[in-house]
């Protein structure tokens, strides 16, 4: 079945350094979406990628799918505490059926230090 | 207004017992979906509805049954738990099965004593 790889599974920067996640997936995906979760909240969706090669950017956040869209990037440029919590990649593939599944990365977990 | 509600946050039980969680969103999305969060983080689906019609159905134990009265409300009701079963349980909604931009819920964790 489809899986989505995500690295690194923690990442510790401090206030100001810069912060990037990358996810794979095994199969060619439809597109892949972006999650962020706080501790101890519930995932809150930041973005969805379509097409191949495309970027977004959200102010300090720039999102990657990349040209055989099978892999994509979250980028934060100089970090700040309300960043920390956990970013989850979810690759979606409709697989030729008329609905498909989201897959999760497995979550990158961020900690900011002051 | 809460769009993706779920009842109760907390759940806290002996092994063996049954419990439910219920899951009501009023953003008249024809999709549902049941995930389970483990300790690691690691987000799964159990099962997703579509207007009521069970769509997704991954490998979960029997003991774990969804049901969805209408396409605004689906339930997870689990019998006979175990240890295992330990977990923070999402309830997500999303506009349509192809569209797969989801909406979560608060959660409901669940610790199996």
């Amino acid at each position: 079945g489809q899986q989505v790889m995500q690295i690194p599974q923690y990442q510790h920067v401090q206030e100001g350094e810069d912060f990037t996640t990358y996810c794979n997936s095994s199969t060619t995906l439809s597109n892949i979406q972006w999650y962020k979760q706080r501790p101890g909240g519930h995932p809150v969706f930041l973005i969805q990628l379509v097409k191949s090669g495309e970027v977004k950017k959200q102010k300090r956040l720039t999102f990657q799918f990349g040209e055989a869209k099978k892999n994509s990037s979250l980028h934060i440029t100089a970090t700040q505490t309300t960043d920390v919590g956990t970013y989850f990649c979810a690759g979606f593939n409709a697989g030729g059926t008329s609905y498909g599944k989201l897959t999760f990365g497995q979550g990158t977990i961020l900690t900011v230090h002051p | 207004d809460t769009a993706v509600s779920q009842t109760p946050k907390y759940l806290v039980t002996q092994m063996g017992n049954d419990k439910s969680i219920k899951c009501e969103q009023n953003l008249g999305h024809d999709t549902m979906y049941w995930y389970k969060q483990d300790s690691k983080k690691f987000l799964k689906i159990m099962f997703s509805y579509n207007n009521k019609e069970l769509i997704i159905n991954e490998t979960v134990p029997n003991r774990f049954s969804p049901k969805s009265p209408d396409k605004a409300h689906l339930n997870l009701h689990i019998n006979s738990l175990e240890l295992g079963d330990s977990a923070v349980y999402f309830c997500a909604s999303s506009l349509w099965s192809g569209a797969n931009v989801l909406t979560f819920g608060a959660g409901s964790r669940l610790t199996v004593l």
